[in-house]
């Protein structure tokens, strides 16, 4: 069954630090692949997506991604976290079939 | 740029009631998509409608009927709600692109079940 897993529920990184957030993806072939933010009480917003072409692609408030076909993989980094940057982060992935698939997010507190 | 709109921004049912959520975009997405959002868990899909007249059941429709009233809207009822269900229900909508576009997402009803 296709599924994207984020094996890190909570993680937190002390401001200034880097940052890597885990994602997994499970499926027959290469999906389309993001990753969305939610800030407290609000709805997700989208960080960044790959479709094709360069494995690291970059998004808003200077995170990026990349994307690792032999891995499965698609992690996100921030080289510098902002106390803003706290808030839960979540991988999604869907084969073009209008099904979306997420991940169960994962928790990022930024500490000073 | 555009907004999704969700009412009620909480909602309060007692056990075996039937409640309605709304969700209204103004970016003239064709798609959109109801998510319901557990704590600790990811987006599970209850139901999408690619356009305006059609409608789909994702993984978790049981329990819940939908209706496109028009392309800027689309509804959702939970049809019998279950005793201490709490749960946060997030409408979406994008482009009708085959499934891989970017979905812009609403700030979600908060659902508790007395």
């Amino acid at each position: 069954a296709q599924s994207v897993t984020q094996p890190d529920a909570r993680v937190t990184v002390s401001e200034g630090a880097s940052l890597q957030l885990r994602c997994k993806y499970s499926y027959s072939g290469t999906p389309y692949l993001f990753w969305y933010v939610q800030y407290q009480r609000q709805g997700l917003q989208l960080l960044l997506k790959y479709y094709s072409g360069d494995p690291v692609v970059q998004g808003v408030n200077g995170f990026e991604a990349e994307f690792s076909k032999s891995d499965s993989s698609f992690h996100l980094r921030k080289a510098s976290v902002h106390w803003s940057d706290s808030a839960v982060y979540f991988c999604a992935a869907s084969m073009g079939n209008y099904k979306y698939v997420f991940g169960a997010g994962t928790r990022l507190k930024v500490i000073a | 740029g555009g907004i999704i709109t969700q009412t009620p921004k909480f909602l309060i049912g007692q056990e075996g009631q039937k409640l309605t959520l709304k969700c209204q975009q103004n970016f003239n997405h064709d798609t959109m998509y109801w998510y319901r959002q557990d704590s600790g868990k990811g987006l599970r899909l209850i139901y999408y409608s690619i356009t305006e007249n059609d409608l789909q059941k994702g993984d978790l429709s049981e329990g819940y009927d939908a209706s496109r009233e028009k392309k800027s809207s689309f509804s959702l009822t939970v049809t019998s709600a279950q005793k201490n269900e709490m749960a946060v229900f997030l409408c979406a909508s994008s482009i009708i692109t085959g499934g891989y576009a970017e979905q812009f997402f609403g700030p979600g009803t908060r659902l508790t079940v007395l």
